[in-house]
């Protein structure tokens, strides 16, 4: 069974430049989420998605942050335009029930470095 | 707003010992804590789920315990070996219980 797949693996932008990560998750995981670990701090909660819907957003950091999960298969995260506080590890997990209560898969990380 | 502290960002042991690594929370009482294992360049990789009702829980050569009163949980690899070395993340369930809020991690260096 394939895992979660994140592209692309690394991204360098310039500030002020757009950026789209893709989040594929476990086939039939109806629960996706996205993370961001900035350099020194802990992972933080960007939101989360049940299918199509986003059931929580409170950890997206500004209007410049952009999630989609079109037809509740695979997501995108948009930045624009990019800030230099945005470089981080952005990470996606999915999951086959809501909560904590289970297992979450998580992707190998997508590091974005704004310059 | 809850807090979540692992006491030690590296911890370096001998193989063969037990390395216990420390989890403390503050601002909340979660129903579930985690445990999860981060190698350099990947993602978080589930370990073990424990319950607020559940005092410990074991799996191969790991244990975590899980004291509410405390509000702390204690995580154990027994009879450690470099492989194991690696950071250790601590997450527990957002208030809504939707998401996952974590530590900074401890990093874990075995040497042989």
């Amino acid at each position: 069974e394939a895992g979660v797949t994140q592209f692309p693996s690394h991204s360098v932008i310039e500030k002020g430049q757009t950026v789209t990560l893709r989040c594929d998750p476990i086939s039939g995981h109806d629960n996706l989420y996205w993370y961001r670990r900035v350099m020194g701090k802990e992972i933080k909660f960007l939101l989360h998605f049940v299918k199509e819907s986003k059931q929580d957003e409170s950890g997206m950091p500004n209007n410049r942050f952009l999630a989609e999960r079109t037809g509740g298969t695979y997501s995108t995260l948009k930045v624009q335009p990019a800030e230099l506080e945005d470089s981080g590890v952005y990470f996606c997990a999915s999951s086959s029930l809501t909560g904590s209560y289970t297992e979450a898969f998580f992707g190998q990380g997508t590091r974005l470095t704004v310059v | 707003s809850q807090k979540i502290e692992q006491n030690s960002e590296a911890l370096n042991i001998q193989e063969g010992k037990t390395a216990t690594l420390t989890c403390n929370y503050t601002n909340y009482s979660p129903a579930y804590l985690q445990w999860y294992r981060q190698d350099p360049g990947r993602g978080p990789v589930f370990l073990l789920l424990i319950r607020e009702n559940e005092k410990e829980k074991r799996k191969e050569r790991l244990k975590v315990t899980f004291d509410t009163t405390l509000k702390q949980s204690l995580f154990h690899i027994t009879a450690s070996q470099p492989a194991d070395s690696a950071t250790y993340l601590c997450a527990l369930d957002n208030q809504a219980g939707t998401a996952l809020i974590f530590g900074k991690g401890t990093t874990l260096s075995v040497s042989s």
